[in-house]
């Protein structure tokens, strides 16, 4: 299907391990983002890529890695989960800079 | 740094009536100014965005308005329907670099 998408949908898991979240995207667009969208914060960026190979912090990167080696995938990791990381993930992709940004459904994570 | 303040938070208004949702930015050389429209479960969907070379934009009952000089910019929503309940996001780039800051949402209600 075209688009962009999230996997998994739903996941909870426990301090200390270590998780992926999967993002996809069918449009070869350059630009990747991923956000976290927690109660009076709003979105806030997490990592973003303007090209395969190519990534740079947002404003709260701690405790995520990301890797971009294909333009399609842009996967984000939590190395070792923690209670304050209980959020909701967006990715996004653009073709452009300061232009649309799509969003994927977005993944509730839970941290336990 | 950088940031978008919204407001209001929230915001009730009668079906048929008009809202109004406002933005203020910090970055001066700020140059794109997107509004997005979150559904309950969904990821964001862009509704309306504006560049720093247009003072307002209409998209059929939507409207932006933009106050360069002022640093702000507006959300305005006409004959307000039952489907236009949902949370707002206003955002801005941040000069030379590819990424955003977005508000804090305002979650709209309309009141049949």
């Amino acid at each position: 299907d075209a688009g962009i998408t999230q996997s998994p949908r739903y996941k909870i898991t426990e301090t200390g391990r270590q998780v992926t979240l999967m993002c996809h995207q069918t449009w070869s667009h350059s630009y990747m983002f991923w956000y976290r969208q927690d109660l009076g914060h709003g979105l806030r960026l997490i990592y973003y890529s303007a090209a395969a190979d190519i990534t740079d912090k947002g404003e709260v990167p701690d405790g995520y890695v990301v890797s971009r080696s294909k333009t399609e995938n842009f996967p984000l990791t939590l190395e070792s989960a923690t209670r304050s990381q209980t959020s909701v993930y967006f990715c996004a992709s653009s073709v452009e800079d300061d232009t649309e940004a799509f969003f994927g459904q977005g993944t509730r994570l839970t941290v336990v | 740094g950088e940031n978008v303040e919204q407001h209001p938070s929230t915001l009730s208004v009668q079906e048929g009536d008009s809202a109004v949702i406002k933005c203020t930015y910090s970055d001066s050389a700020s140059n794109y100014f997107p509004w997005y429209k979150q559904e309950l479960g969904k990821g964001p969907q862009l509704i309306i965005d504006i560049r720093s070379n247009v003072g307002e934009k209409k998209d059929q009952r939507i409207a932006v308005t933009l106050n360069k000089t002022a640093k702000h910019f507006s959300l305005h929503i006409t004959e307000t329907q039952p489907e236009d309940s949902a949370v707002y996001f206003c955002a801005a780039d941040i000069s030379g670099t590819y990424k955003y800051i977005f508000g804090t949402g305002t979650r709209l209600k309309v009141l049949a």
